[in-house]
């Protein structure tokens, strides 16, 4: 139980075009979501908390208009990268809340170019 | 607030223990405890919620202090498999979090032959 799944799992792209990435709980519901950034070797940063329904909640830093969130169903939340550049290549893993913690997707690797 | 892992990487031999530690300057509602594989997305070890608790599963256990602010994680005779990052995620507040975490920068275990 406790299944994230991201879709796509690579994507490059050239500079200025936009990449939508899919997070999706397949055997529970939940009703928030987390999109985390990581650069390699380093931490997992918070971008922003997604809640099904309602507006996302983005981190300190973290430009709203430029990470578009979405969280239309109880399965699904959506990152959209509007107009990519090559520093927002990394490595971006978003994660659902279920029992008392997270389930973490296997992580989607964008290389903008 | 970034809890703080010590130490930030470990050398093992198959069989050895190891401790990593999560500390926090404030009291902390639970932790949670991930590792992660290189190129990989972080997997849920275990959650610890009260004061003193311990908990483990085969040879990985972990420990809340009293007074909240550390934790530790204990990998008894160590395999190959143990190898990774592993990183702590803590939160502070109890209820309405949704069980957002603040993640450690990680601690990276290597166990060789």
């Amino acid at each position: 139980g406790a299944v994230v799944s991201q879709h796509p799992s690579w994507v490059i792209c050239k500079s200025g075009t936009s990449v939508k990435i899919e997070c999706r709980s397949l055997d529970f519901q939940a009703t928030t979501m987390f999109w985390y950034r990581q650069f390699p070797k380093q931490s997992l940063m918070l971008m922003a908390t997604s809640n099904e329904g309602s507006k996302a909640t983005y981190e300190q830093g973290v430009e709203k208009d430029k990470f578009l969130i979405n969280h239309a169903s109880l399965t699904l939340s959506t990152l959209t990268v509007t107009s990519a550049h090559p520093e927002d290549s990394s490595f971006y893993i978003c994660s659902a809340s279920y029992q008392e913690t997270q389930y973490f997707g296997p992580g989607t690797r964008l290389l903008v170019l | 607030q970034q809890p703080v892992q010590s130490p930030q990487a470990v050398i093992l031999r198959e069989g050895e223990d190891a401790v990593i530690n999560c500390s926090s300057s404030k009291a902390l509602y639970s932790v949670h405890w991930y590792r992660q594989k290189h190129g990989e997305a972080p997997v849920f070890l275990m959650i610890l919620l009260k004061g003193g608790e311990q908990k483990g599963h085969d040879k990985i256990s972990a420990s809340f202090n009293e007074k909240k602010q550390q934790s530790s994680l204990y990998l008894t005779a160590s395999q190959l498999s143990y190898s990774g990052t592993y990183f702590c995620g803590t939160e502070r507040n109890s209820g309405g979090s949704n069980y957002k975490l603040t993640f450690g920068k990680g601690t990276l275990l290597t166990v060789n032959p």
